[in-house]
């Protein structure tokens, strides 16, 4: 029973491209977070929305965008990719009640 | 959130019982203990949470000791699909408040 699921896998862009990292959840949660996750510095979130059209910066917001102009799907923008920003990036959702935060399978993105 | 301190690494032979100790010393009182896992490759999984008593699931038990200052994850018999990185989190159930991942304690469980 899948809950959150991220467009891609895996993703090769070249630098400067612009990327967009899909995410969408099937269990109607207002919230929703974008984290990325790099060796020896652990899982860092980036943006979060808790709800349509709302958004939130995190830690490390620099170089990235989002949107959420529909309840079930979140979106991660890479306005101009760089190689920094090659990383895996996970979505993630909580139920509302119990905080359980429900993550996708990740998205591993490598800037050249 | 409180900040959380782990083990960088533990070991646990296969079948054994593999105890994951936390500490939240400047845990509030309305904050909850998350327990998730991450295995290589893969999104972090939720295993377990409570607030002061003992908690037990298909996955692990919780023990959180009477001052809430500490926590230990129990699997009671590990096997090496176990191993992976635990992450302890300790939050408020606040739907706005997202999770603060540190660390966590990387477990391989031996055969």
């Amino acid at each position: 029973d899948v809950k959150v699921t991220q467009s891609s896998r895996y993703l090769v862009k070249r630098t400067g491209e612009k990327v967009f990292l899909e995410c969408v959840q099937d269990m109607d949660h207002e919230n929703m977070f974008w984290y990325r996750q790099d060796p020896g510095l652990g899982l860092r979130l980036i943006y979060f929305s808790y709800d349509v059209k709302m958004k939130e910066k995190g830690d490390i917001p620099e170089g990235y965008s989002v949107s959420r102009e529909k309840k079930e799907r979140f979106s991660l923008i890479l306005e101009s990719a760089s190689t920094n920003q090659t990383s895996m990036y996970l979505c993630a959702s909580p139920a509302t009640n119990t905080g359980e935060l429900f993550f996708g399978e990740g998205s591993r993105l490598t800037v050249l | 959130d409180a900040k959380t301190t782990q083990p960088t690494s533990m070991d646990c032979a296969e079948g054994r019982a593999a105890n994951l100790p936390c500490n939240h010393s400047t845990i509030s009182g309305n904050e909850y203990v998350y327990w998730y896992r991450q295995i290589h490759s893969q999104g972090p999984q939720y295993i377990i949470h409570g607030l002061k008593n003992n908690e037990t699931n298909e996955m692990a038990s919780l023990i959180i000791t009477e001052d809430r200052k500490s926590s230990t994850l129990i699997l009671p018999h590990a096997t090496l699909r176990d191993t992976a990185v635990y992450y302890c989190i300790v939050r408020v159930v606040d739907r706005n408040t997202p999770l603060v991942f540190g660390k966590g304690t990387r477990l391989s469980v031996i055969a």
